[in-house]
Protein backbone atom coordinates (compact mmCIF):
# COMPACT_ATOMS: atom_id res chain seq x y z
CA UNK A 1 0.00 0.00 0.00
CA UNK A 2 1.60 3.70 -0.99
CA UNK A 3 -1.17 5.23 1.83
CA UNK A 4 -1.81 8.32 1.22
CA UNK A 5 -0.21 10.58 -1.22
CA UNK A 6 -0.34 14.24 -2.51
CA UNK A 7 1.14 16.00 -5.32
CA UNK A 8 3.16 18.41 -5.80
CA UNK A 9 5.24 18.22 -3.35
CA UNK A 10 5.81 21.80 -3.82
CA UNK A 11 4.23 24.33 -5.92
CA UNK A 12 4.52 28.25 -6.26
CA UNK A 13 1.75 30.25 -7.62
CA UNK A 14 1.36 34.09 -8.60
CA UNK A 15 -2.02 35.63 -6.83
CA UNK A 16 -5.21 35.13 -8.74
CA UNK A 17 -3.77 31.86 -10.44
CA UNK A 18 -5.96 28.54 -9.47
CA UNK A 19 -4.15 25.05 -9.05
CA UNK A 20 -5.35 21.55 -7.84
CA UNK A 21 -3.83 19.63 -4.91
CA UNK A 22 -4.13 16.05 -5.34
CA UNK A 23 -4.74 13.86 -2.82
CA UNK A 24 -5.26 9.71 -3.21
CA UNK A 25 -5.65 7.07 -0.73
CA UNK A 26 -5.19 3.05 -1.74
CA UNK A 27 -6.60 1.89 2.05
CA UNK A 28 -10.41 2.22 0.97
CA UNK A 29 -10.60 4.82 3.79
CA UNK A 30 -14.17 6.10 4.10
CA UNK A 31 -13.41 9.36 5.27
CA UNK A 32 -10.60 11.93 4.04
CA UNK A 33 -9.77 15.69 5.39
CA UNK A 34 -7.51 18.68 4.11
CA UNK A 35 -5.84 20.67 6.77
CA UNK A 36 -3.45 23.47 6.50
CA UNK A 37 -0.58 24.07 8.84
CA UNK A 38 1.01 27.55 9.14
CA UNK A 39 4.45 28.26 10.90
CA UNK A 40 4.05 27.74 14.47
CA UNK A 41 1.16 26.63 14.51
CA UNK A 42 -0.97 23.39 14.28
CA UNK A 43 -3.71 21.92 11.70
CA UNK A 44 -6.35 23.57 10.88
CA UNK A 45 -9.07 21.35 8.83
CA UNK A 46 -10.20 23.07 5.67
CA UNK A 47 -12.75 20.56 4.38
CA UNK A 48 -13.64 16.75 4.84
CA UNK A 49 -15.37 14.39 3.27
CA UNK A 50 -17.53 11.29 5.24
CA UNK A 51 -17.52 9.43 1.53
CA UNK A 52 -17.96 9.55 -2.17
CA UNK A 53 -20.03 12.56 -3.00
CA UNK A 54 -19.94 13.83 0.42
CA UNK A 55 -18.35 16.48 1.45
CA UNK A 56 -18.23 19.79 4.29
CA UNK A 57 -16.73 22.62 5.45
CA UNK A 58 -14.16 22.61 8.35
CA UNK A 59 -13.00 25.18 10.16
CA UNK A 60 -11.19 27.92 7.28
CA UNK A 61 -13.13 26.47 4.14
CA UNK A 62 -12.95 30.27 2.57
CA UNK A 63 -10.70 30.43 -1.01
CA UNK A 64 -11.33 26.39 -1.39
CA UNK A 65 -13.01 23.88 -2.74
CA UNK A 66 -13.56 20.22 -2.69
CA UNK A 67 -15.09 17.41 -4.52
CA UNK A 68 -15.28 13.68 -4.01
CA UNK A 69 -16.25 11.71 -6.73
CA UNK A 70 -14.24 8.57 -5.78
CA UNK A 71 -13.38 6.80 -2.49
CA UNK A 72 -9.59 7.15 -3.69
CA UNK A 73 -9.16 10.78 -4.52
CA UNK A 74 -10.32 13.99 -2.56
CA UNK A 75 -8.46 17.11 -4.93
CA UNK A 76 -9.02 20.51 -3.24
CA UNK A 77 -8.98 23.55 -5.10
CA UNK A 78 -7.92 27.07 -4.75
CA UNK A 79 -9.80 29.17 -6.44
CA UNK A 80 -7.81 32.35 -6.48
CA UNK A 81 -4.94 31.87 -4.67
CA UNK A 82 -3.81 35.01 -1.93
CA UNK A 83 -0.65 35.08 -0.27
CA UNK A 84 -2.55 34.16 2.91
CA UNK A 85 -2.76 30.93 1.32
CA UNK A 86 0.92 30.17 1.69
CA UNK A 87 0.95 27.20 4.23
CA UNK A 88 2.09 23.66 4.08
CA UNK A 89 -1.18 21.09 3.33
CA UNK A 90 -1.79 17.94 4.29
CA UNK A 91 -4.66 15.44 3.14
CA UNK A 92 -5.49 13.06 6.33
CA UNK A 93 -7.39 9.41 5.85
CA UNK A 94 -9.41 7.33 7.92
CA UNK A 95 -11.25 4.24 7.99
CA UNK A 96 -14.45 5.36 9.30
CA UNK A 97 -16.65 3.90 11.75
CA UNK A 98 -17.48 3.36 16.03
CA UNK A 99 -14.40 2.11 16.90
CA UNK A 100 -11.15 4.19 18.00
CA UNK A 101 -8.97 2.28 15.97
CA UNK A 102 -11.39 3.56 13.02
CA UNK A 103 -10.96 6.64 14.08
CA UNK A 104 -7.38 7.12 13.34
CA UNK A 105 -6.44 10.13 10.61
CA UNK A 106 -3.17 8.64 8.66
CA UNK A 107 -1.59 11.43 6.87
CA UNK A 108 -0.18 12.10 3.23
CA UNK A 109 3.78 13.78 3.04
CA UNK A 110 1.80 17.67 2.86
CA UNK A 111 2.16 19.87 -0.34
CA UNK A 112 4.45 23.31 0.68
CA UNK A 113 2.52 26.09 -1.29
CA UNK A 114 4.07 29.22 -1.47
CA UNK A 115 1.81 32.13 -3.17
CA UNK A 116 3.72 35.88 -3.89
CA UNK B 1 -16.96 23.84 20.02
CA UNK B 2 -13.48 21.56 20.76
CA UNK B 3 -9.94 22.89 21.91
CA UNK B 4 -6.76 21.56 22.44
CA UNK B 5 -3.90 23.35 24.63
CA UNK B 6 -0.12 22.93 24.81
CA UNK B 7 1.09 25.30 26.79
CA UNK B 8 4.45 23.94 26.53
CA UNK B 9 5.48 25.68 23.30
CA UNK B 10 9.03 24.49 22.74
CA UNK B 11 11.09 22.06 25.76
CA UNK B 12 14.83 21.15 25.83
CA UNK B 13 16.06 18.13 27.82
CA UNK B 14 19.92 16.55 27.74
CA UNK B 15 19.35 12.90 26.36
CA UNK B 16 18.59 9.97 28.69
CA UNK B 17 16.23 12.75 30.24
CA UNK B 18 12.42 11.69 30.85
CA UNK B 19 10.60 14.29 29.10
CA UNK B 20 6.25 15.24 29.46
CA UNK B 21 4.48 16.89 27.13
CA UNK B 22 1.14 18.50 28.18
CA UNK B 23 -1.97 18.23 26.81
CA UNK B 24 -5.33 19.91 27.97
CA UNK B 25 -8.69 19.62 25.89
CA UNK B 26 -12.25 20.77 26.44
CA UNK B 27 -15.24 19.32 24.41
CA UNK B 28 -19.06 18.87 24.92
CA UNK B 29 -18.79 15.24 23.19
CA UNK B 30 -19.44 12.69 25.48
CA UNK B 31 -17.56 10.21 23.37
CA UNK B 32 -14.13 11.34 21.85
CA UNK B 33 -10.70 10.54 20.52
CA UNK B 34 -7.48 11.63 21.31
CA UNK B 35 -3.84 10.95 19.61
CA UNK B 36 -0.22 12.20 19.76
CA UNK B 37 1.19 13.05 16.48
CA UNK B 38 5.09 13.56 15.95
CA UNK B 39 6.33 15.81 13.33
CA UNK B 40 10.48 15.40 12.50
CA UNK B 41 12.12 17.65 11.06
CA UNK B 42 11.48 16.22 7.77
CA UNK B 43 7.38 17.55 8.18
CA UNK B 44 5.86 14.36 7.79
CA UNK B 45 2.91 13.37 10.40
CA UNK B 46 3.51 10.30 12.16
CA UNK B 47 0.71 8.96 14.25
CA UNK B 48 2.20 7.74 17.71
CA UNK B 49 -0.60 6.94 20.40
CA UNK B 50 -4.75 7.23 20.62
CA UNK B 51 -6.90 6.96 23.82
CA UNK B 52 -10.96 6.80 24.09
CA UNK B 53 -12.58 8.74 25.95
CA UNK B 54 -14.30 5.86 27.69
CA UNK B 55 -11.01 4.13 28.42
CA UNK B 56 -8.46 5.92 31.53
CA UNK B 57 -6.87 3.11 31.58
CA UNK B 58 -3.04 4.26 31.30
CA UNK B 59 -0.42 2.51 29.04
CA UNK B 60 3.20 2.30 28.03
CA UNK B 61 4.31 1.28 24.94
CA UNK B 62 8.26 1.20 24.82
CA UNK B 63 9.70 4.27 26.04
CA UNK B 64 6.45 6.11 25.49
CA UNK B 65 3.88 6.28 27.97
CA UNK B 66 0.85 8.58 28.38
CA UNK B 67 -1.63 9.77 31.51
CA UNK B 68 -4.95 10.66 30.57
CA UNK B 69 -6.98 12.16 33.02
CA UNK B 70 -10.69 12.79 32.26
CA UNK B 71 -11.23 14.98 35.59
CA UNK B 72 -8.94 17.09 34.58
CA UNK B 73 -9.06 16.99 30.68
CA UNK B 74 -5.57 16.06 30.65
CA UNK B 75 -3.65 13.87 28.19
CA UNK B 76 0.21 14.12 28.93
CA UNK B 77 2.61 12.15 27.14
CA UNK B 78 5.85 10.89 28.25
CA UNK B 79 9.29 9.59 26.63
CA UNK B 80 11.31 8.21 29.03
CA UNK B 81 15.17 7.96 28.22
CA UNK B 82 14.81 10.10 25.33
CA UNK B 83 17.23 10.28 22.36
CA UNK B 84 18.26 12.74 19.78
CA UNK B 85 16.25 11.20 17.36
CA UNK B 86 12.76 12.10 19.35
CA UNK B 87 13.46 15.67 18.54
CA UNK B 88 10.45 16.73 16.75
CA UNK B 89 7.18 18.94 17.33
CA UNK B 90 4.78 16.83 18.78
CA UNK B 91 0.72 17.69 18.57
CA UNK B 92 -1.88 16.56 20.27
CA UNK B 93 -5.10 16.36 18.68
CA UNK B 94 -8.93 15.94 19.92
CA UNK B 95 -11.65 14.32 17.52
CA UNK B 96 -15.29 13.69 17.59
CA UNK B 97 -17.20 10.52 16.95
CA UNK B 98 -17.16 10.12 13.25
CA UNK B 99 -16.03 11.97 10.14
CA UNK B 100 -12.06 11.66 10.73
CA UNK B 101 -11.83 15.19 12.02
CA UNK B 102 -9.53 16.63 14.42
CA UNK B 103 -8.88 19.66 16.42
CA UNK B 104 -4.85 20.16 16.70
CA UNK B 105 -3.09 22.18 19.23
CA UNK B 106 -0.34 24.10 18.34
CA UNK B 107 2.28 21.99 18.70
CA UNK B 108 5.54 21.49 21.38
CA UNK B 109 8.66 21.55 19.81
CA UNK B 110 11.12 19.01 21.89
CA UNK B 111 14.63 19.58 21.44
CA UNK B 112 17.09 16.62 22.78
CA UNK B 113 20.69 17.58 23.33
CA UNK B 114 23.26 15.06 23.15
Amino acid sequence: NAGVTQTPKFQVLKTGQSMTLQCAQDMNHEYMSWYRQDPGMGLRLIHYSVGAGITDQGEVPNGYNVSRSTTEDFPLRLLSAAPSQTSVYFCASSPGGWTAPQETQYFGPGTRLLVL
Amino acid sequence: AQKVTQAQTEISVVEKEDVTLDCVYETRDTTYYLFWYKQPPSGELVFLIRRNSFDEQNEISGRYSWNFQKSTSSFNFTITASQVVDSAVYFCALSGRGAGKSTFGDGTTLTVKP
